[in-house]
């Protein structure tokens, strides 16, 4: 049973293009959280979608950013115009059922530089 | 707002020396409270949790207790091993809006050498 899959793992932008990360979870799982992790700061929470749903996007900036998860194929995570500050370490979690965080289980990452 | 405060890395011992690494928290309920570990080019595994205070959780030879009277959850390892190198980050967790929302600490890494 592949693991929660994430590409590309490292994304390199120049500022102003627009990033597209990808988010393949665990088979069975339709509960996808995308999280960001700055330089030097722990992980934060960025938003918390089921298929086609997006239940908590309390965490993802208010303008440029976007997610979805759609019926069939992976989640996306959207960052329109790029900026320097987008730079940052992305991981998506998945789990089976909205509940119990240790059911949930992270990807590898992917790494955005923006130039 | 909930916060995690854990001690700065890196952390180089060497191999079989006794490991701590520190976690304290701040939330406005009562959290669950976990360790989880993220090796060269993994994504963030589970290590061990806890959830109630004086629980005392443990995998693989690491052990931290729930301490609510100094809200602290710190990491320890009596003897450590290089294949223990990796990012140990600790983290909380509340209910909110029927899920869990997870906060986390910037994570300490390890380094053993041999």
């Amino acid at each position: 049973n592949a693991g929660v899959m994430q590409n590309p793992r490292h994304l390199v932008r120049r500022r102003g293009q627009e990033a597209r990360l990808r988010c393949s979870p665990m088979k069975g799982h339709s509960h996808v959280y995308w999280y960001r992790q700055l330089p030097e700061e722990g992980l934060k929470f960025m938003v918390y979608l089921q298929k086609e749903n997006i239940i908590d996007e309390s965490g993802m900036p208010k303008e440029r950013f976007s997610a979805e998860f759609p019926k069939e194929g992976p989640s996306i995570l959207r960052i329109q115009q790029v900026v320097r500050g987008d730079s940052a370490a992305y991981f998506c979690a998945s789990s089976p059922r909205q509940g119990a965080i240790d059911e949930q289980f992270f990807g590898p990452g992917t790494r955005l530089t923006v130039l | 707002g909930d916060s995690v405060t854990q001690m700065e890395g890196p952390v180089t011992l060497s191999e079989e020396a006794f490991l701590t690494i520190n976690c304290t928290y701040t939330a406005t309920g009562y959290p669950s409270l976990f360790w989880y570990v993220q090796y060269p080019g993994e994504g963030l595994q589970l290590l061990l949790k806890a959830t109630k205070a004086d629980d005392k959780g443990s995998n693989k030879g690491f052990e931290a207790t729930y301490r609510k009277e100094t809200t602290s959850f710190h990491l320890e390892k009596g003897s450590v091993q290089v294949s223990d190198s990796a990012v140990y980050f600790c983290a909380l967790s509340l209910s909110s809006g029927g899920y869990q929302k997870v906060t986390f600490g910037t994570g300490t890494k390890l380094q053993v050498i041999p």
